[in-house]
């Protein structure tokens, strides 16, 4: 069964502590993987695709990577502003265009 | 402002009821779909539609049913046969059904 797991479940950073976010995902063959930030009571917001093993995408604080079997999210020097929910899912290849969403992870950054 | 827009925001239903939450998008994208998300849950597909006048079944689509008359819109009604309907609902649409999906801001359905 097709699957998107992320960890941790919650993560509690201090402002300029940088770390990573892990989407680990199985399905049977991958076209795309997609990274999504979600404020609470919001709708989510696109940041990244990611298509092939060893592309790397960039935005600000934020870098998305891609292997055969996981995804990081890598936050540099994170801020407080960058608090929200981050949402991993995958696009199976096929004609469907459907996305298997994990269940994000919490990232809260204290000042 | 090209977008997608959820109405309302907010919504109560009674139970027994049927409601209908409207999506529209001038993206001028031909692929929409509706999740629903539920605390510590991943977003589930309800329904989808890669075309006008064409929509699939997703995951979970007891309990809804969708209209695709035209490009823009893609309204969800929740029948009084969804046992379980109080959930955050999200709509979503992209150019094809390739490419990254845009969200709308959500409503959140509560019954009664």
């Amino acid at each position: 069964e097709d699957q998107v797991t992320q960890s941790p479940e919650a993560l509690r950073l201090q402002e300029g502590e940088s770390s990573s976010l892990n989407c680990s995902y199985t399905v049977s063959g991958l076209r795309g993987l997609f990274w999504y930030r979600q404020d609470p009571g919001k709708g989510p917001e696109f940041l990244f695709t990611l298509y092939s093993a060893g592309e790397e995408k960039e935005k600000e604080r934020l870098k998305a990577t891609l292997t055969k079997k996981e995804s990081f999210l890598h936050i540099t020097a994170p801020k407080p502003e960058d608090s929200a929910t981050y949402l991993c899912a995958v696009q199976e290849a096929g004609n469907t265009g459907k996305l298997i969403f994990g269940q994000g992870t919490t990232l809260q950054v204290k000042p | 402002d090209g977008g997608i827009t959820q109405s309302p925001k907010y919504l109560f239903r009674k139970e027994g009821q049927n409601v209908t939450l409207s999506c529209e998008q001038n993206l001028n994208h031909d692929a929409m779909y509706w999740y629903r998300q539920d605390p510590g849950q991943g977003l589930r597909l309800i329904y989808y539609s890669q075309i006008v006048n064409d929509f699939q079944k997703g995951d979970i689509a007891e309990g809804y049913s969708v209209s695709r008359e035209k490009k823009e819109s893609f309204p969800l009604t929740v029948t009084s046969a969804q046992k379980n309907p109080t959930a955050f609902y999200l709509c979503a649409s992209s150019i094809d059904r390739y490419n990254e999906q845009f969200f709308g801001p959500g409503t959140r359905l509560t019954v009664l």
